[in-house]
């Protein structure tokens, strides 16, 4: 199974701030026929599922606020909320789609400092 | 509307069986692959199984393989996953989620979840 590692567990950021949260993948999820990483993005809110937010790793889902982005390839990957909004405060998964079982990373805590 | 709702949890002893069912509306149900993907209380996310549309092709993780089984009903538009030995560490909240049709891959990424139903495996 691939594993999925997220840094850090816990982060604070300043509402205007930029919130950057890593994911590291165990292998590639670079698939070469097609160039594209196998990797998504979620946002969980208190008592809610989990919402997709990033999928290629970079592609915003519909609807997804374009101050949400994310980065990375191979097995490096990057989740960036560029001016930190009271309502993005949350758990954000990572998840890797190369390979079943699909895998996800232990969740980062972001909220308000 | 895509709408996805999950029925069926509740509280078992350890070795005993539960039926989780998940109510699709909104999509064409027969044409999405589903999972069930589940969360331990303060926990993160672990995929559970999942299903093709047809229903002929179906997937578990190991820790579950060979307890558990998923299905489908495509004329009820109902997705069901069958629970039996149960064990304490089964104790999650059990989500159903759709395929993303923009990652129409298998595995894929999930674009719609339900509520879930949470399953409690405790004597």
């Amino acid at each position: 199974d691939i594993v999925m590692t997220q840094s850090p567990d816990s982060l604070a950021v300043s509402l205007g701030e930029r919130a950057t949260i890593n994911c590291k993948s165990s292998q590639s999820v670079l698939y070469s026929s097609n160039t594209k990483n196998y990797l998504a993005w979620y946002q969980q809110k208190p008592g809610q599922p989990p919402k997709l937010l990033i999928y290629w790793a970079s592609t915003r889902e519909s609807g997804v606020p374009d101050r949400f982005s994310g980065s990375g390839s191979g097995t490096d990957f990057t989740l960036t909320i560029s001016s930190l909004q009271a309502e993005d405060v949350a758990v954000y998964y990572c998840q890797q789609y190369y390979s079943t079982p699909p895998t996800f990373g232990q969740g980062t805590r972001l909220e308000i400092k | 509307e895509v709408q996805l709702l999950e029925s069926g949890g509740g509280l078992v002893q350890p070795g005993g069986s539960l039926r989780l069912s998940c109510a699709a509306s909104g999509f064409t149900f027969s044409s999405y692959p589903m999972s069930w993907v589940r969360q331990a209380p303060g926990k993160g996310l672990e995929w559970v199984s999942a299903i093709s549309g047809s229903g002929g092709s179906t997937y578990y993780a190991d820790s579950v393989k060979g307890r558990f089984t998923i299905s489908r009903d495509n004329s009820k538009n109902t997705l069901y996953l069958q629970m039996n030995s149960l064990r304490a560490e089964d104790t999650a909240v059990y989500y159903c989620a759709k395929r993303s049709p923009d990652t129409a891959v298998s595995p894929p990424a999930f674009d719609y979840w339900g509520q879930g139903t949470l399953v409690t495996v405790s004597s």
